[in-house]
């Protein structure tokens, strides 16, 4: 069976520094692999996704997550921080005609 | 415009009640879903439906029962409500069956039975 761990409850970042969300996921093929975003009172919103390829891939609001197959890990970065970016990320992963499995989400706190 | 939207968004009632949620999408998406997110923010599907046809049903108590009139809508209705059913529940829709396709979701309908 598929499955996600968001190791980080929750993390607080400086606004204007580096982030970096982890996410390592259980399944025995290649996966496909998402970041979903949940800012408060709002629902998920698709940031990235990763299917096959290049194993850097580019979301939206300047996120990226790499795939790498050796560590079963999809970590989500980003350069820089702004307050807006303060949400719930969730990182999920599916397979043919699976069903999503989610993890249970990174609160990101983003202080002055 | 906005691309999911439910109703209601907010719902307090009490145990034993019968409640719906409504759920419609604009994006002419054949694939509709409900999931339910729990206290600790864990979100785990319910029911995948497309084109009006029941396609995945997750182990969710009976008194849960679904309803997709045509491939726009898809509510939920829930029998007897108990305390563990306080939750966000989450439509969503998607362009394709498989996993490949990317959730639009609602903005969620938070349930509190008393």
């Amino acid at each position: 069976a598929q499955s996600v761990t968001q190791p980080d409850i929750h993390i607080t970042v400086s606004e204007g520094a580096s982030l970096e969300l982890r996410c390592n996921y259980s399944y025995g093929a290649t996966p496909y692999l998402f970041w979903y975003v949940q800012s408060p009172g709002q629902g998920l919103q698709l940031l990235l996704k990763y299917f096959s390829g290049d194993t850097l891939v580019q979301g939206i609001k300047g996120f990226e997550a790499e795939f790498k197959r050796s560590q079963s890990s999809f970590n989500l970065r980003k350069p820089s921080v702004h307050w807006s970016d303060a949400a719930e990320y969730f990182c999920a992963v599916g397979s043919g005609y699976s069903t999503l499995t989610f993890g249970k989400g990174t609160m990101l706190l983003v202080s002055p | 415009d906005t691309a999911v939207s439910q109703t209601p968004k907010y719902l307090v009632t009490q145990m034993g009640n019968d409640k719906s949620i409504k759920c419609e999408q604009n994006l002419g998406h054949d694939t509709m879903y409900w999931y339910k997110q729990d206290s600790k923010k864990f979100l785990k599907i319910m029911f995948s439906y497309n084109n009006k046809e029941l396609i995945i049903n997750e182990t969710v108590p009976n008194r849960f029962s679904p309803k997709s009139p045509d491939k726009a809508h898809l509510n939920l209705h829930i029998n007897s409500l108990e305390l563990g059913d306080s939750a966000v529940y989450f439509c969503a829709s998607s362009h394709r069956t498989s996993v490949t396709g990317e959730l639009f979701f609602g903005e969620g309908s938070r349930l509190t039975v008393l």
